[in-house]
């Protein structure tokens, strides 16, 4: 059963534009969220996080929005640049056991 | 730090031989995490550890797999035999807990295993 999940397999933004990538979770004991990003051949990296006592935290051009009651995060990226093409993972965390649970990404693609 | 080191980079194997891929976690870090990445699945995570003690291991797709952490500097993750649907790029990651939080998770360059 997939607790994390990202819909979107593949987005295509115009440089300059907003990117919007979203993810559900299922699992009401979530109280932690990440976003991590991946370029091909290398390791997923951290970009921004959020605590389920906020419901939104901004970090330059990258902003991440929590709806509790609908189970939905969504990461905006404004302006996007080519630079910022790479797959992007949703993940979440109880805090309890320590493990994070990943969605299964969504690749972003800004032409300039 | 040098971050996490995974080797090797790249595996290729025939099937039914057996596969290990190890790990060094960042020097410090309590928890160690082993990730597969699929196409359906995303991150799947395989198995964690705390403490060099595996904490959960539920997301071992099958007996054919196995983990180790003998001691907090190393890791493996075994498959024997090897199939081709193991196919996949395998990541570690590290952790330290404090106050109830993880902080820094890191994950390595990943291991990219193709079974023939």
């Amino acid at each position: 059963d997939q607790q994390v999940k990202q819909n979107s397999p593949s987005l295509s933004v115009q440089e300059g534009r907003i990117s919007i990538l979203n993810c559900d979770y299922t699992n009401s004991m979530f109280d932690y969220f990440l976003w991590y990003k991946k370029y091909p051949a290398e390791g997923p990296t951290f970009l921004i996080s959020i605590s389920s006592i906020k419901d939104k935290n901004e970090d330059g051009r990258f902003t991440v929005f929590l709806n509790k009651s609908a189970k939905h995060l969504s990461l905006h990226i404004v302006p996007s640049q080519p630079g910022d093409s790479a797959v992007y993972f949703c993940a979440a965390s109880d805090n309890q056991g320590g493990k994070l649970i990943f969605g299964q990404g969504t690749e972003l693609s800004v032409k300039p | 730090d040098a971050g996490v080191i995974q080797s090797p980079r790249h595996e290729v194997t025939e099937m039914g031989q057996e596969v290990t891929l190890r790990c060094k976690p960042i020097s410090g870090h309590d928890y160690l995490f082993w990730y597969r990445q699929t196409m359906m699945r995303g991150l799947e995570l395989l198995i964690y550890f705390n403490n060099n003690v595996p904490i959960d291991d539920s997301g071992m797709p099958e007996d054919r797999f196995s983990a180790k952490m003998p001691n907090a500097s190393f890791s493996t993750l075994k498959i024997q035999p090897s199939e081709p649907r193991d196919s996949a790029v395998y990541f570690c990651a590290s952790s330290l807990r404090h106050r109830g939080i993880n902080y820094g998770y890191t994950f390595g360059s990943g291991t990219r295993l193709t079974v023939v």
